[in-house]
C-alpha cells in the first residue's frame, strides 16, 4: 500500500459539474501539498495545508488531520481544469507523492 | 520576478553515460530540491538543497547525486546511466523548503 493514495485515478466529467479528488495517507504529516500538472509536464502548486480549508477562486481544499485525509474540490468545472492534480505527503522533511488523478472536463 | 528554470529541456544519452542537469532557483529562494517522474513510479523526491547543504535525499542510488552553489544554483548528476533512468526530472525552488515550491518545466532525459 502506497504511502498516499489518492483517488480516483482517472476522472471525466461534464463542465460546470463540481469535482472532488480525494487523498489518504498513512501515518503522520506536517504538511499536504495539491498539485496541478498540465500535459507538457509543467506542475503548478495549488496549494499546502496543515490544517483546516484553504480556497483560491474555483478551487477548495480540505484536510482532515484526525481522519489522515484531504480533498480537492472545483466548483463550475471548466476545460481548462483538464491536467493531472497530484496530493504530496510532507513528513520528515521528505516529500512523497500520491500517483495522481487524470481529470477531463468534456465542453 | 522570473520562474524556475531548468537546461537543457531535452536531452538524449546512451547507457553507460553521465549527464548533469541545472536549475536556477526563484532569485531570493535558497532550498532547491529534486525529483524524477516516470510513468511508472510516478513522481519520487531525489534530494534537497538548501545553502550548499544536502539536507534531505530519498531512496535513489550513489549514481544519483547534487550540488549547490553559492548563488543557489543547483546541478545533479547521474552517473553510468541505465534505460531505466529514462524520465523528467523536475525541481522547485522555496524560500526555506518547508513552504510552497514553484517547479521547473523539467528535463526530459532519453537513455537509449
Amino acid at each position: 500500500k502506497n504511502e498516499v493514495e489518492q483517488s480516483p485515478q482517472n476522472l471525466t466529467a461534464q463542465e460546470g459539474e463540481f469535482i472532488t479528488i480525494n487523498c489518504s495517507y498513512s501515518v503522520g504529516i506536517s504538511a499536504l501539498h495539491w498539485l496541478q500538472q498540465h500535459p507538457g509536464g509543467g506542475i503548478v502548486s495549488l496549494f499546502m495545508l496543515s490544517s483546516g480549508k484553504k480556497k483560491h477562486g474555483r478551487l477548495i481544499a480540505t484536510i482532515n488531520i484526525q481522519e489522515k485525509h484531504s480533498s480537492l474540490h472545483i466548483t463550475a468545472s471548466h476545460p481548462r481544469d483538464s491536467a493531472v492534480y497530484i496530493c504530496a505527503s510532507n513528513r520528515d522533511d521528505k516529500i512523497i507523492f500520491g500517483k495522481g488523478t487524470r481529470l477531463h472536463i468534456l465542453p | 520576478k522570473a520562474g524556475v528554470t531548468q537546461t537543457p529541456r531535452y536531452l538524449i544519452k546512451t547507457r553507460g553515460q553521465q549527464v548533469t542537469l541545472s536549475c536556477s532557483p526563484i532569485s531570493g529562494h535558497r532550498s532547491v530540491s529534486w525529483y524524477q517522474q516516470t510513468p511508472g513510479q510516478g513522481l519520487q523526491f531525489l534530494f534537497e538543497y538548501f545553502s550548499e547543504t544536502q539536507r534531505n535525499k530519498g531512496n535513489f542510488p550513489g549514481r544519483f547525486s547534487g550540488r549547490q552553489f553559492s548563488n543557489s544554483r543547483s546541478e545533479m548528476n547521474v552517473s553510468t546511466l541505465e534505460l531505466g533512468d529514462s524520465a523528467l526530472y523536475l525541481c522547485a525552488s522555496s524560500l526555506s523548503g518547508q513552504g510552497e515550491q514553484y517547479f521547473g518545466p523539467g528535463t526530459r532525459l532519453t537513455v537509449t
